[in-house]
């Protein structure tokens, strides 16, 4: 049963750029016809979606965002990764990454599954 | 960007009673990109139903899902002490994807 595992600083001063990584194990980030997802939740509120990876390293951002972001996949350590770029206290909140499946560009299994989501608080 | 927005935002119910649960997209959504999400405190979100009625694996059958176009329903038909949590729906259908803002299901 594939398991994905976020890490990274838990603090990240204003300005700068916010690194977290996504462990896949139990299966190969490689194998079959996945989307890699990034969302992130702050406290006491709702989902937001960042953006996602695919195995050829194409990359869909949410356009709120795309400034900011950077998605990439490490097919050679089953991970793929998630940087921020210039945060704002705005930018605290809990980030997850999860899984998505799908067939000819269509998908088929939404976000399934989630790892179990890192704090990351930007303050000086 | 296709919005979400959920009603009511609070339900308070007993255990035991029926839960019903309201998404509405901005513009209309193809049912099989429609999700529900469950979170409890403390927890990332969890899929229980996909393409607007079907169960994820091991969701069990009091939860159900339906609608098209604009407008979805999650039902729990008997709520159950761990079914008190934070709901989401989700649509899948336009980029960016998009989450409701939740529905918390509270115990009366």
């Amino acid at each position: 049963q594939v398991q994905l595992q976020e890490s990274g600083p838990g603090l990240v001063k204003p300005s700068q750029t916010l690194s977290l990584t996504c462990t896949v194990s139990g299966g190969s980030i490689s194998s079959g016809n996945y989307y890699w997802n990034w969302i992130r939740q702050p406290a006491g509120k709702g989902l937001e979606w960042i953006g996602r990876v695919y195995i050829s390293g194409g990359t869909d951002y949410n356009p709120s965002l795309k400034s900011q972001v950077t998605i990439s996949i490490d097919t050679s350590k089953n991970q793929f990764s998630l940087k921020l770029s210039s945060v704002t206290a705005a930018d605290t909140a809990t980030y997850y990454c999860a899984r998505e499946d799908y067939y000819d560009g269509t998908i088929t299994l939404p976000f399934d599954p989630w790892g179990q989501g890192t704090l990351v608080t930007v303050s000086s | 960007e296709i919005v979400m927005t959920q009603s009511p935002a609070t339900l308070s119910l007993s255990p035991g009673e029926r839960a019903t649960l309201s998404c509405r997209a901005s513009q209309s959504v193809n049912s099989n990109f429609l999700s529900w999400y469950q979170q409890r405190p403390g927890q990332a979100p969890r899929l229980l139903i996909y393409g607007t009625s079907t169960r994820a694996t091991g969701i069990p059958a009091r939860f159900s899902g339906s609608g098209s176009g604009t407008d979805f329903t999650l039902t729990i038909s008997s709520l159950q002490p761990e079914d008190f949590a934070v709901y989401y729906c989700q649509q899948d259908y336009n980029l960016p994807l998009t989450f409701g803002q939740g529905t918390k299901v509270e115990i009366k």
